[in-house]
C-alpha cells in the first residue's frame, strides 16, 4: 500500500501570503505509459464534504480559483495558494490514486 | 445537478450490521467507479472500497476487508456499503464519491456526497 505524507500539519499565513504545503508518497505515483501523476489535492471546510482542487497533480478542476495550483512529480508535491483568501481557511488532503487510494493526514490552514 | 445523497446510517451496538445507500442523479451512474470513505470525528480521511462502474471489480481497505461489502444496482441509480461485524472503531461520517472519469478505476474523486454518520456503540 501507498503511504502519503504532508507537512507542514498546520500552518498559519497572512491574507494574501502565499501557503505551501508538501506531500510525499512512499512510492512514485507516476505512471511510466501516459506521463501522468496520479495525485490530487482536497480541501475540506468544517462541516463540509472534501472538494477536488487538482488532479493530475497540477490540473485544476473546473472552477477552482487560479491561486491554487499543484507541481510535483513521482513522489513528491506540493499545492500552492498564491494568495490567502479568508474562504481558504481549510484542510487540505493529498491523495494518490495509482493504487487502492490513500489519503495523506492533512494540512490545517489558518489566517495569522 | 449531479448529485449524491447518503443514507442509512445511525447508532448501532457492535458486532452488529448496518447497510449504507448512496442515491446518485444527475450523471450516468452505470459508467462511473464509486468509492466509500469515512472520517471519524475530528480525524482525516480514510478509503474504505472502490466498485468498477459494472460492478465486476471491488477492493477494500484492509481494515474493513471481510467485514464490509460494496455493492450497486445501476438499475436504481444507487451505490451500498454492507458493513457487518461492526466495531468503536468504524465510528464515522461516511462519504460516497463519484470517479472524475468514466470507465476503469483510476481517478480522482470529483463528487461528494454529503455524508452519512454511524455510531458503533454500546
Amino acid at each position: 500500500d501507498i503511504v502519503m505524507t504532508q507537512s507542514p500539519d498546520s500552518l498559519a499565513v497572512s491574507l494574501g501570503e502565499r501557503a505551501t504545503i508538501n506531500c510525499k508518497s512512499s512510492q512514485s505515483v507516476l505512471y511510466s505509459s501516459n506521463n501522468k501523476n496520479y495525485l490530487a489535492w482536497y480541501q475540506q471546510k468544517p462541516g463540509q464534504p472534501p472538494k477536488l482542487l487538482i488532479y493530475w497533480a497540477s490540473t485544476r478542476e473546473s472552477g477552482v480559483p487560479d491561486r491554487f495550483s499543484g507541481s510535483g512529480s513521482g513522489t513528491d508535491f506540493t499545492l500552492t495558494i498564491s494568495s490567502l483568501q479568508a474562504e481558504d481557511v481549510a484542510v487540505y488532503y493529498c491523495q494518490q490514486y495509482y493504487s487502492t487510494p490513500s489519503f495523506g493526514p492533512g494540512t490545517k490552514v489558518d489566517i495569522k | 445537478q449531479v448529485q449524491l445523497v447518503e443514507s442509512g446510517g445511525g447508532v448501532v451496538q457492535p458486532g452488529r450490521s448496518l447497510r449504507l445507500s448512496c442515491a446518485a442523479s444527475g450523471f450516468t451512474f452505470s459508467s462511473y467507479g464509486m468509492h466509500w470513505v469515512r472520517q471519524a470525528p475530528g480525524k482525516g480521511l480514510e478509503w474504505v472500497a472502490v466498485i468498477s462502474y459494472d460492478g465486476s471489480n471491488k477492493y477494500y481497505a484492509d481494515s474493513v476487508k471481510g467485514r464490509f461489502t460494496i455493492s450497486r444496482d445501476n438499475s436504481k441509480n444507487t451505490l451500498y456499503l454492507q458493513m457487518n461485524s461492526l466495531r468503536a472503531e468504524d465510528t464515522a461520517v461516511y462519504y460516497c464519491a463519484k470517479d472524475k472519469a468514466p470507465g476503469e478505476l483510476g481517478f480522482a474523486f470529483d463528487i461528494w456526497g454529503q455524508g452519512t454518520m454511524v455510531t458503533v456503540s454500546s
